[in-house]
């Protein structure tokens, strides 16, 4: 079946620090991948997508390839402010079957000053 | 615009009550979904429409109903809850139903709910 793992958390950065998050799938076909971003109280924010191998997704300093011969989506960012301190949640949308998203567990971030 | 809203943000309920979330979407989006959200884990499916018929319903107990008025309204309606159910409840769309390559979910903020 489809699946998405990523790194457990929680990871605390210094500021400025540099941020990798590692997310790894399994699916058939040729999933689309996304990460999503949900800050304290708030709902989830689709942080960056990519829909086909070699793409790379960015938004907001945070950048992620789709590497199709490791299947992985690994999220970086170079310099971490306060402000990114959220959960991340790395998903997929496969090209078959019928499940919407499947998601990882999310991995929390918390960047201190 | 890539828009979902949903009210009310947060809601408190006994467990005899009936109350409604509400969402909606005005991007001409074909699929509406609820997920249910529970603290430190990943969004759980509940229910997907596709072009206003439910196309999904993920063994959902039938204290929750869902309800598609029109393309731009999902409701979800509540009755008989239980304290376990509280959580926060997430709608979403997407321009296409699941399944179709280069789909992307957007979710709204969510509703916090509190079964008391």
């Amino acid at each position: 079946g489809n699946s998405v793992t990523q790194m457990e958390g929680p990871v605390t950065l210094s500021e400025e620090a540099f941020l990798t998050i590692n997310c790894t799938y399994t699916a058939t076909g040729y999933p689309s991948l996304f990460w999503y971003v949900q800050y304290p109280g708030e709902g989830l924010q689709l942080l960056l997508k990519a829909t086909k191998a070699d793409d790379k997704g960015s938004n907001k300093g945070f950048e992620a390839t789709y590497r199709k011969e490791t299947t992985s989506f690994h999220l970086e960012k170079g310099s971490v402010q306060v402000s990114d301190s959220a959960v991340y949640f790395c998903a997929l949308i496969a090209t078959s079957g019928n499940t919407p998203l499947v998601f990882g567990k999310g991995t929390r971030l918390s960047v201190i000053a | 615009d890539t828009e979902v809203t949903q009210t009310p943000k947060h809601l408190v309920m006994g467990m005899t009550n009936k109350k409604s979330l509400k969402c909606e979407q005005h991007m001409g989006h074909r699929a509406m979904y609820w997920y249910k959200q529970k603290a430190k884990k990943p969004p759980e499916l509940m229910f997907v429409y596709s072009y206003e018929k439910l196309s999904i319903n993920e063994s959902v107990p039938s204290r929750f109903s869902p309800e598609c008025p029109n393309s731009s309204l999902l409701n979800l309606h509540l009755h008989a809850l239980q304290p376990e159910d509280s959580a926060l409840y997430l709608c979403a769309s997407s321009q296409d139903p699941p399944g179709r390559s280069g789909n992307t979910i957007y979710f709204g903020e969510g509703s916090w709910l509190t079964v008391v």
